[in-house]
């Protein structure tokens, strides 16, 4: 079957940095997307890796290891409006997102 | 780049009424559109993935003649939520891909939908 696991909540403080881990299992594997999702709004496109290794985006940088089925995304320099969800939404064979319910981050002055 | 527009936000009427909702790509022409719903605190959940000039395909579940996709170009996709009831009421989003399959999907700002 297909499966996402990412923590349902984490915290954190203004200006620290957060990881935020994701194991998946899909049938098949194109590539692997994280969006950010603030309440009551629609996602927004972060990051995608299809190949192992760091893909990094100024404050935010995204992280994959095929063979473990494992995917990071890292947060710097955390600011306020960075309280959002966070979804890891790897794709199967035919390209298709899986969605989780995402980690909510609570960022804390 | 890659705006998507999605309208109208919200929308509140009557059980029986049918509802339609718009989804624009702004700047680049959408290969696929896809149709999702959200409950609260809910994973989004795929309703139906359309490509310009065909049918759209609905996941298992989703009843075709309930939820009307057209998707009559490459910029422009359209649900239409026939006979809503209070149960239909959720958060409804559209996404479009340009270009290849592993090309991101970006989102409307969704439409929230209440039936009385």
């Amino acid at each position: 079957g297909q499966n996402i696991d990412q923590p349902t909540e984490m915290t954190a403080t203004e200006g620290a940095i957060v990881q935020i881990n994701c194991t998946y299992q899909t049938s098949g594997f194109n590539g692997l997307f994280w969006y950010q999702q603030h309440a009551g709004e629609a996602p927004t496109f972060l990051s995608y890796n299809v190949l192992d290794g760091l893909e990094e985006k100024g404050r935010f940088s995204s992280f994959l290891s095929r063979s473990k089925g494992y995917s990071y995304l890292l947060l710097k320099e955390l600011q306020m409006k960075d309280s959002a969800s966070y979804l890891c939404a790897p794709t199967d064979s035919n390209y298709q997102l899986i969605w989780g319910a995402g980690t909510k981050l609570i960022i804390k002055p | 780049g890659a705006v998507v527009s999605q309208h109208p936000s919200w929308v509140i009427c009557k059980s029986g009424t049918s509802v339609k909702i718009e989804c624009r790509s702004l700047d680049f022409q959408a290969t696929t559109m896809f149709w999702y719903r959200q409950f609260p605190k809910q994973s989004l959940m795929l309703m139906a993935t359309s490509n310009e000039g065909s049918k759209a395909t609905y996941e298992q579940g989703v009843e075709k003649d309930k939820f009307l996709i057209n998707h009559a170009s490459l910029t422009l996709s359209t649900l239409t939520v026939t006979s809503a009831h209070p149960e239909d009421s959720s958060f409804y989003i559209c996404s479009a891909r340009g270009g290849e399959e592993y090309q991101p999907q970006h989102f409307g700002d969704g439409t929230r939908l209440s039936i009385l």
